[in-house]
C-alpha cells in the first residue's frame, strides 16, 4: 500500500529557532497534503491544507505566517514552525490524497520546544 | 507489530437503520483509540476518543464506539444512519512508545435513501 514518511519523528528545539517537518508520499503522487496537530490526549486538530504549487489554505486562528507550507512538489510537502515557542509543542501529522481520492498518513512527528 | 485493521472498505447500510464500522488494534501497552470522519474534499473531523474510563464513549454526530480490551476491538456503531453520515471513517491508535499514530486504511460508508 501507499506509504507517507514524515522526517524528522521527533525533535527538540530551542525556544526562537524554526524548525521544518517534510510530509513525504513514497509511491504515490499526492495532489493535496493536509497537515494537522494533535495537542497530549486531544484529538487532531486541522491547519492547512495544501495543493501542490498554490498557496496552502489555513484553518481559522492558524498562523500563516508562524506555520509556513510549502508543497513544492507531489511527493513533498513541508511545514516550518517559525520562531518557535514552548506553547508550539505538539505532535504534527500530515496526510496525503492521491489522484485516485485515497488518503494516508503519515505516523506524525513530536516537537518539543524548550 | 503495532496495527490497526479495518477489515471493511466499504459499508453500506439504509437510512435509518444502525451502522457498525469496524476496528481492531494490536498495540503494546494500554492503548488511546480515536475515530475520524473525512466528508468528500475536506480534512479529518474528530469523532471521538477512548482514553480510560467507560467502555462506551459518545460522540459528535450522534456517534458512538464500544473499547472491548478482550477483542481488541473499538467499534464505531451509530442507532441511526443520515444519508449525510456517508464518508470515510478512519480508525486510529496512538502508540504510547513512541507517540507515534497508527491508521486504519479506512472505510467508506454509504447510506443510502
Amino acid at each position: 500500500g501507499a506509504v507517507v514518511s514524515q522526517h524528522p519523528s521527533w525533535v527538540i528545539c530551542k525556544s526562537g529557532t524554526s524548525v521544518k517537518i517534510e510530509c513525504r508520499s513514497l509511491d504515490f503522487q499526492a495532489t493535496t497534503m493536509f497537515w494537522y496537530r494533535q495537542f497530549p490526549k486531544q484529538s487532531l486538530m486541522l491547519m492547512a491544507t495544501s495543493n501542490e504549487g498554490s498557496k496552502a489554505t489555513y484553518e481559522q486562528g492558524v498562523e500563516k505566517d508562524k506555520f509556513l507550507i510549502n508543497h513544492a512538489s507531489l511527493t513533498l510537502s513541508t511545514l516550518t514552525v517559525t520562531s518557535a515557542h514552548p506553547e508550539d509543542s505538539s505532535f504534527y501529522i500530515c496526510s496525503a490524497r492521491g489522484t485516485g481520492g485515497e488518503q494516508y498518513f503519515g505516523p506524525g512527528t513530536r516537537l518539543t520546544v524548550t | 507489530a503495532q496495527s490497526v485493521a479495518q477489515p471493511e472498505d466499504q459499508v453500506n447500510v439504509a437510512e435509518g437503520n444502525p451502522l457498525t464500522v469496524k476496528c481492531t488494534y494490536s498495540v503494546s501497552g494500554n492503548p488511546y483509540l480515536f475515530w475520524y470522519v473525512q466528508y468528500p474534499n475536506r480534512g479529518l473531523q474528530f469523532l471521538l476518543k477512548y482514553i480510560t474510563g467507560d467502555n462506551l464513549v459518545k460522540g459528535s454526530y450522534g456517534f458512538e464506539a464500544e473499547f472491548n480490551k478482550s477483542q481488541t476491538s473499538f467499534h464505531l456503531k451509530k442507532p441511526s444512519a443520515l444519508v449525510s453520515d456517508s464518508a470515510l471513517y478512519f480508525c486510529a491508535v496512538r502508540d504510547m512508545s513512541n507517540y507515534q499514530l497508527i491508521w486504519g486504511a479506512g472505510t467508506k460508508l454509504i447510506i443510502k435513501p
